[in-house]
C-alpha cells in the first residue's frame, strides 16, 4: 500500500516562497503523475498541478507563473514551490497520486499560513 | 476552465436515508468524473472514479452514474460515517476542476 508523507514550512510572510515535499513509501515515482491540491479554510478544493516521475509537469494556469514542481527519484520524493505568496495562498496543501484516475492516495496535508 | 456545479450545497438527512448529489459540468467531460468524501478535519478520500467505478474498499452503498455534463453520487442508505462533505472532480481537460462541495448534515 502506497503511503504519502508530506512536510514543509507552515508559516510564511508575504512575498516568501512556499516549499513542500512529499515522500512516497511503498511504491515508485515512476509510471505515475503526482499532484498538489489545496483547500483554503472552509472552501473547496483547487488543483495546483502535477509532475510525473520523469519531471514532466502540468500546472493550473491560474498559478502557473508562480509554481514549480519537481521530482527527486533518488529520494522517491516530489516537491512544490510557490513563489511570492500572499494571504490568499493560506490553505491546506495536499499531495496525491494519479493512477488511472486522480487521487487514489493522499498525503496527510499541511496547513500553510501566510501572515506578516 | 470547465466549471463544476454541485447541487444541493447542503442536504439534511437521517441515518438510513437515500441521498443523491448532482454534479453538472459546463461542457461535456465524457466519464472523466471522480467523487471524494471528506470528513471534518480529515483528508479527502476517493469514492468513485470514471463516473461509476467504485474505489477499492468503498462500501457498495455508494454508487455513481452519468456522462457528458450531468453526474450523480447516490448513497443508498446513509450511515453515521457518511455525514461529510462530498466533492466532484473533472479530469477531462486541464486544469482539472472541483465542484464547490456538498455537505451532508444530520436532519
Amino acid at each position: 500500500q502506497v503511503q504519502l508523507q508530506q512536510w514543509g514550512a507552515g508559516l510564511l510572510k508575504p512575498a516568501e516562497t512556499l516549499s513542500l515535499t512529499c515522500a512516497v513509501y511503498g511504491g515508485s515515482l515512476s509510471g505515475y503523475y503526482w499532484s498538489w491540491i489545496r483547500q483554503s479554510p472552509g472552501k473547496g478544493l483547487e488543483w495546483i498541478g502535477e509532475v510525473n516521475g520523469s519531471g514532466s509537469t502540468n500546472y493550473n494556469p491560474s498559478l502557473r507563473s508562480r509554481v514549480t514542481m519537481s521530482v527527486d527519484t533518488s529520494k522517491n520524493q516530489f516537491s512544490l514551490k510557490l513563489s511570492s505568496v500572499t494571504a490568499a495562498d493560506t490553505a491546506f496543501y495536499y499531495c496525491a497520486r494519479v493512477w488511472y484516475a486522480p487521487f487514489d492516495n493522499w498525503g496527510q496535508g499541511t496547513l500553510v499560513t501566510v501572515s506578516s | 476552465d470547465i466549471q463544476m456545479t454541485q447541487s444541493p450545497s447542503v442536504v439534511y438527512a437521517s441515518v438510513g436515508d437515500r441521498v443523491t448529489i448532482t454534479c453538472r459540468a459546463s461542457q461535456g467531460i465524457s466519464k472523466y468524473l471522480a467523487w471524494f468524501q471528506q470528513n471534518p478535519g480529515k483528508v479527502p478520500k476517493r469514492l468513485i472514479y470514471s463516473s461509476s467505478s467504485l474505489h477499492t474498499g468503498v462500501p457498495s452503498r455508494f454508487s455513481g452514474s452519468g456522462s457528458g455534463t450531468e453526474f450523480n453520487l447516490t448513497i443508498s442508505s446513509l450511515q453515521p460515517d457518511d455525514f461529510a462533505t462530498y466533492h466532484c472532480l473533472q479530469h477531462f481537460t486541464y486544469p482539472w476542476t472541483f465542484g464547490q462541495g456538498t455537505n451532508v448534515e444530520i436532519k
